[in-house]
């Protein structure tokens, strides 16, 4: 069974930092692309970035490019998300997400979020 | 950036009709579109990828159309398990965009 638990959610302080991390198993992890996807408290979905099987390939949307960093360590079945300077429009449940295929973007399994809260 | 448009934002159904939710995109996303369910509390479900193939074990009550700009989720008869938001999301680039939402409501 497929599996994707996030952790390292909290609350912290604007212009502060945070990682998160998931856990996947149930899978063949360092076979696919994985994503973080957000999702602010009573809003849609916001993807925030895709990194590839190895690592090589990494992509962002404009609001986070150079405040975040998503890596992997496929040694460990790893996705992590390493949050810098902090808004409080970063507010949001982070979703872990796998890749159906390769660029192919669509997500096939999610994680149950972890919430992250951007406050003073 | 692809901005995908969904509608109606509320649509209010009774149990064992049908609901028709729609997405548009900017522009032309080819096939590239996915259909989402999230009910409260929980992650998002894959329910239709390539516009119109279903994910694994989704009934086949729950069908996807259309190809371009313009998309249609189709619930031919919803039951309660159903009422839920839906979300589009279109893959056609690299940067993925989702729709507002279309909130399925208990008439």
């Amino acid at each position: 069974e497929v599996q994707l638990v996030e952790s390292g959610g909290g609350l912290v302080q604007p212009g502060g930092s945070l990682r998160l991390s998931c856990a996947a198993s149930g899978f063949t992890f360092s076979s696919y692309w994985m994503s973080w996807v957000r999702q602010a408290p009573g809003k849609g979905l916001e993807w925030v970035a895709n990194i590839k099987q190895d690592g090589s390939e990494k992509y962002y949307v404009d609001s986070v490019k150079g405040r975040f960093t998503i890596s992997r360590d496929n040694a460990k079945n790893s996705l992590y998300l390493q949050m810098n300077s902090l808004r409080a429009e970063d507010t949001a449940v982070y979703y872990c997400a796998r890749v159906t295929d390769d660029y192919v973007f669509y997500f096939d399994y999610w994680g149950q979020g972890t919430l992250v809260t951007v406050s003073s | 950036e692809i901005v995908m448009t969904q509608s109606p934002a509320t649509l209010s159904v009774s149990p064992g009709e049908r609901a028709t939710l729609s997405c548009r995109a900017s522009q032309s996303v080819s096939s590239n579109l996915a259909w989402y369910q999230q009910k409260p509390g929980q992650a998002p479900r894959l329910l239709i990828y390539g516009a119109s193939t279903r994910a694994t074990g989704i009934p086949a009550r729950f069908s996807g159309s259309g190809s371009g700009t313009e998309f249609t989720l189709t619930i031919s008869s919803l039951q309660s398990e159903d009422f839920a938001v839906y979300y589009c999301q279109q893959y056609n680039n690299w940067l993925l965009t989702f729709g507002g939402g279309t909130k399925v409501e208990i008439k």
